[in-house]
């Protein structure tokens, strides 16, 4: 049963604009919540983390946020850069391992 | 930069055959995992290994197991490979401390025939 859930298997963005991708998660244990980014024939590459006592994170134009009460994260990327395109997994710490979403790709358009 | 390799991008096995699935670390992590990634179902863990000659099984540990003699190195085995083994395979590692942040090779797409 997947833990965490990543609904849109695709997004396109103009670029420039807002990208938000979105994560559900059925496991209220999860200490830390992640972002990975996957290039074609390339492994996923870390991303950006948030704790589970935390709201929100940030780092350069990427954003975290967390709402723990409707088990929902996302992901802003602003503004959305063509190398930005890519496979989004989110993933939950549950203690000793990450439990991943299927992920979402990300087209951002010139 | 840290550097994770897998021996391979790309392996045709046959059903019945032992495959191993080899993976070194360059930055002396002492964490290393076993992923799968199949479509639809993301990333799931095989198995990992916080130190030499320590495992620990992860979601989807059934027909494989794996190998830790040196510190840089986890190998992955299919002891008798079969068609629903057929997957990508993505080696990671990462220290203790920073667990958060995993290391992943380029990954290795096994298909069993």
């Amino acid at each position: 049963d997947q833990q965490v859930k990543q609904n849109s298997p695709s997004l396109s963005v103009q670029e420039g604009r807002i990208s938000i991708l979105n994560c559900d998660y059925t496991n209220s244990m999860f200490d830390y919540f992640l972002w990975y980014k996957k290039y074609p024939a390339e492994g996923p590459t870390f991303l950006i983390s948030i704790s589970s006592i935390k709201d929100k994170n940030e780092d350069g134009r990427f954003t975290v946020f967390l709402n723990k009460s409707a088990k929902h994260l996302s992901l802003h990327i602003v503004p959305s850069q063509p190398g930005d395109s890519a496979v989004y997994f989110c993933a939950g710490d549950g203690g000793n391992q990450f439990y991943f979403g299927t992920g979402t790709s990300l087209t951002v358009i010139p | 930069d840290v550097k994770v390799t897998q021996s391979s991008r790309y392996l045709v096995k046959r059903t019945g055959e032992k495959v191993f699935l080899e993976c070194v670390q360059d930055m002396d992590h002492e964490n290393m995992f076993w992923y799968r990634q199949d479509p639809g179902l993301g990333l799931r863990l095989i198995y990992f290994s916080y130190d030499v000659k320590m495992k620990e099984k992860g979601d989807i540990p059934e027909g494989y197991s794996v190998s830790r003699e040196k510190k840089e190195r986890f190998s992955l085995i299919l002891e008798s490979a079969s068609t629903n083994q057929t997957s990508m395979y993505l080696c990671a590692s990462s220290f203790v401390d920073t667990y958060n942040e995993q290391f992943f090779g380029p990954g290795t797409r096994l298909t069993v025939l």
